[in-house]
């Protein structure tokens, strides 16, 4: 079956300019996860949605960073005013829940990476 | 807070050559383990896992043990493959009751030469 996927695949943005980051997880996946992977870095934690609500945004660097999923399934990562330093990987993540259990896999997408110039 | 610490890298092994890659961890509770692959070009997928201590996760070849007296879950393969070759991640997650987000470390690059 299909599994998470991200777009664009790379965008290259002028510094100031707004960006926006899709993310479509898997089907059914009720739970999201953005991370941001610096280069020669593990991916940290930016932002997770439950469905639409946005539980934990703790992660979240600044408030040019901003995070949406208003259907609970495909999910918008935007970043405005961009900076040098956002540039980044960004990688989206999707988890399944079954009979209301929440199973600590999570399944990731290829990424977009996001240069900032 | 929470955070995993890996070996330093790269790593250059011949083909047969026996693996290991450290990882420790310290967590504020009750820790999931995790070891995940990223394939040149790919994205990161999950290699194998160990949900509390003493379990083995063993996926491809790979074994790790969830070693919580020395907070620890190496990565170890007897005999690796060119088709090993790629970065390995560390990671951890401790639920906070829905979110699991994880904490990795930061990755190690294989490379496995004929």
């Amino acid at each position: 079956g299909a599994g998470v996927s991200q777009s664009p695949r790379y965008k290259v943005a002028k510094r100031g300019q707004d960006v926006a980051l899709r993310c479509d997880p898997i089907s059914g996946h009720v739970s999201l996860f953005w991370y941001q992977q610096a280069l020669g870095q593990g991916p940290e934690f930016l932002t997770y949605f439950q469905n639409e609500a946005q539980l934990d945004k703790s992660g979240l660097p600044s408030d040019r960073f901003f995070a949406e999923r208003p259907e609970g399934s495909v999910s918008t990562l935007k970043i405005q005013r961009t900076q040098q330093e956002d540039s980044a990987v960004y990688l989206c993540a999707s988890r399944t829940e079954r009979e209301g259990r929440y199973y600590n896999e999570q399944f990731f997408g290829p990424g977009t990476r996001l240069t900032v110039l | 807070g929470d955070s995993v610490t890996q070996m330093e890298g790269p790593v250059t092994l011949s083909e047969e050559a026996f693996l290991t890659i450290n990882c420790t961890y310290t967590a504020t509770g009750y820790p999931s383990l995790f070891w995940y692959v990223q394939y040149p070009g790919e994205g990161l997928q999950l290699l194998l896992k160990a949900t509390k201590a003493d379990d083995k996760g063993s996926n491809k070849g790979f074994e790790a043990t969830y070693r919580k007296e020395t907070t620890s879950f190496h990565l170890e393969k007897g005999s690796v493959q060119v088709s090993d070759s790629a970065v390995y991640f560390c990671a951890l997650s401790v639920m906070t009751g829905a979110n699991s987000k994880l904490t990795f470390g930061k990755g190690i690059t294989l490379s496995v030469r004929p």
